[in-house]
């Protein structure tokens, strides 16, 4: 049972353009949400995160959206570069469990 | 250390055989997690530890898996008799407090069964 789920397996956009990423959750009690970057052989490494108290929180050219009435995230990255390309996982955290849960992720190609 | 170190990089090991990975959270941090990566899948949550403790085991995939912390630091994921079905990437990630700050992962383990 996926409680985070992310359903665009893959993702190409044309550099300097947006990209947009989405994932959604079914649990209503998660409060934390997190978007990790991963490229091969590397552990992901953190990109950008949203209390449940707010709708958007926005670091330089990565700007998360939070619509909690949706059960609903999204990520954009303005403009895309070449160097962004890689898989993208969300992940929720669970007050009640103290676990972060991930979504499959999506694999982002940025085209030069 | 500056972030989360796991060791080894890499293990390759017979069936049968056991193995044991360790992690290096980052200091200070009382939260730590392990996950698995299998070949085209995503994160599988394993083991969760507030300091020594491990609250939540329900992850494990069988009595073969075990971990352990100790002084709220290091950790050892411990796989006995591994199989084929175990080869993945064994991730450990570290946060300041659980699941209310961002989780920093270590680079992996990579677990070949052959």
């Amino acid at each position: 049972d996926q409680q985070v789920k992310q359903n665009s397996p893959s993702l190409s956009v044309q550099e300097g353009r947006i990209s947009i990423l989405n994932c959604d959750y079914t649990n209503s009690m998660f409060d934390y949400f997190l978007w990790y970057k991963k490229y091969p052989a590397e552990g992901p490494t953190f990109l950008i995160s949203i209390s449940s108290i707010k709708d958007k929180n926005e670091d330089g050219r990565f700007t998360v959206f939070l619509n909690k009435s949706a059960k609903h995230l999204s990520l954009h990255i303005v403009p895309s570069q070449p160097g962004d390309s890689a898989v993208y996982f969300c992940a929720a955290s669970d007050p009640g469990t103290y676990k972060y849960i991930f979504g499959t992720g999506t694999r982002l190609k940025v085209l030069a | 250390g500056a972030g989360v170190s796991q060791s080894p990089s890499n293990k390759v090991t017979e069936k049968g055989k056991d193995v044991e990975l360790r992690c290096d959270p980052i200091s200070g941090h009382t939260a730590l997690y392990w996950y698995r990566q299998s070949l085209g899948q995503g994160l599988e949550f394993l083991i969760y530890f507030q300091g020594n403790s491990a609250p939540d085991k329900s992850g494990l995939p069988s009595d073969r898996f075990s971990a352990e912390r100790t002084g709220g630091s290091v950790s050892t994921l411990t796989i006995q008799r591994t199989q084929q079905e175990d080869s993945a990437v064994y991730l450990c990630a570290s946060s300041l407090e659980a699941a209310v700050t961002e989780a920093f992962f270590g680079q992996g383990t990579r677990l070949t069964v052959v």
